[in-house]
């Protein structure tokens, strides 16, 4: 069964400063991995993906996500953070070796929240 | 392109009633998930429809159905409410997973159960 963790619960920035929003996965077969943001009130954005390719994947609004096959990891990050980047954020895994479908294991979400 | 589209944004329901969700993807997309979300258990994969057809299911008791038209508007419903069905529900629709596109989510249904 795939799976995804997101270590941290909530991730405090200062603007200006680099973010990093942590995520690993679980799969049998190859990883398609995205990142999704969630404003109050509102459903998912999808934000970038991996799925095969560099290991650098550059995303919507400045962030880029780099995967790691050793460390089975999909860390999330940005160079600079800005005030509005606070927000819900989630790190999902599709797994290469089931067939067909859309289905995504989300990770519990991480609360980014980027400080003056 | 509209987004997708769910109606209604908020419901209010008391148990053991039934509640029907509505879905309209963007147009051209024929895939139409959906997901509930809860502070407890975080997002869940429900069921997601092709072509009028269930193509993958979560583990959810049968209380909890969908269905897909022609025109790839999804409907999800749920009868005999319990407290425990408060959640937001999200859809979600896609062009196909064969194009590893990723999924494009509603706002929600915000549904309460009293």
């Amino acid at each position: 069964a795939q799976s995804v963790a997101q270590p941290e619960d909530q991730v405090n920035v200062a603007e200006g400063n680099p973010l990093t929003v942590k995520c690993t996965y679980s799969v049998s077969g190859n990883p398609y991995l995205f990142w999704y943001v969630q404003y109050p009130n509102r459903g998912l954005q999808f934000l970038l993906k991996y799925i095969t390719g560099d290991n650098l994947v550059k995303g919507s609004y400045g962030f880029e996500a780099e995967f790691n096959k050793s460390q089975t990891s999909f860390h999330l990050k940005k160079p600079s953070a800005l005030v509005s980047d606070s927000a819900l954020y989630f790190c999902a895994v599709r797994d290469g070796l089931t067939g067909g479908g859309n289905k995504l294991t989300f990770g519990t979400g991480t609360q980014l929240k980027v400080e003056l | 392109k509209a987004g997708v589209t769910q109606t209604p944004r908020y419901l209010i329901k008391t148990r053991g009633q039934q509640v029907t969700l509505s879905c309209s993807p963007i147009s051209g997309h024929r895939s139409v998930s959906w997901y509930q979300q809860t502070p407890g258990q975080g997002l869940q994969f429900l069921f997601e429809y092709f072509s009028e057809t269930q193509r993958n299911k979560g583990n959810f008791p049968g209380r909890f159905s969908g269905r897909q038209f022609s025109n790839s508007r999804s409907e999800m419903n749920v009868s005999t409410l319990e407290l425990g069905d408060s959640a937001l529900y999200l859809c979600a629709s896609s062009l196909d997973q064969i194009y590893n596109s990723p999924l494009h989510f509603g706002n929600g249904t915000r549904l309460t159960v009293t």
